[in-house]
């Protein structure tokens, strides 16, 4: 079965700091993909990064980069730069290579940036 | 613009109804999903669709129906048999993976609604 860690339930970062949210995963497939979303309080999902299970380097999308460690099984979130807006929950999800193409969600983290 | 758009963005439901959530979107994509979130919480499936007229049970289906009779929309009723349906859930789509292979499958990112917030009073 497939499962995703979240291991923080909230944060704290001051602005224009970086921020590093932790992801750990446990899954017997050998392809898979990893996604990053973000939850601000108005409640919709929005997807940030991407890192499938054979890319070779680390996935960066502006502000945001995946730092992927696949034998240790983690993909954790790295924000650098942060800004005030960047406060929201953030979802760690994994989707497999069954036939649903179902994403499988952590509990997520809360953070909150300090002005 | 394309998107995805769910109403109500509130609903309350007294106890013994259905209730029916809307889900509609004009991406053009085959693949449409249904979430519940509860607080604080992540997100579980409910159900699935990968094509019109096909649907699939995901990990927590009961007390919970939906249909997919276009390709745009696929509503999800709530019906009394839920004990516990008050919830935010959401709706998402996606390309097809299955048309596409697995090196571009993977990056098929789902696209999201705003949700629904149901209340049980």
């Amino acid at each position: 079965a497939q499962k995703i860690t979240q291991t923080q339930p909230g944060m704290f970062v001051q602005e224009k700091e970086a921020v590093t949210l932790d992801c750990t995963y446990d899954t017997s497939d050998q392809s898979y993909g990893l996604f990053w979303y973000k939850q601000p309080s108005s409640g919709e999902m929005i997807f940030l990064i991407y890192q499938g299970s054979y890319d070779e380097q680390n996935a960066t999308e502006g502000r945001y980069s995946l730092n992927f460690q696949k034998a240790r099984k983690s993909a954790n979130l790295v924000i650098s730069a942060s800004q005030l807006g960047d406060s929201a929950m953030y979802f760690c999800a994994m989707r497999g290579l069954d036939s649903s193409y179902k994403l499988i969600f952590g509990s997520g983290t809360r953070l909150l940036v300090r002005p | 613009d394309g998107g995805i758009t769910q109403s109500p963005k509130y609903l309350f439901r007294k106890e013994g109804q259905n209730v029916t959530l809307s889900c509609e979107q004009n991406l053009n994509h085959d693949a449409m999903y249904w979430y519940r979130q509860d607080p604080g919480q992540g997100l579980r499936l409910i159900y699935y669709s990968q094509i019109v007229n096909d649907f699939q049970k995901g990990d927590i289906a009961e007390g919970y129906s939906v249909s997919r009779e276009k390709k745009e929309s696929f509503p999800l009723t709530v019906t009394s048999a839920q004990k516990n349906p008050t919830a935010f859930y959401l709706c998402a789509s996606s390309i097809d993976s299955r048309e596409t292979g697995w090196g571009i499958l993977s990056y098929n990112e789902q696209f999201f609604g705003p949700g629904t917030r149901l209340t049980v009073l």
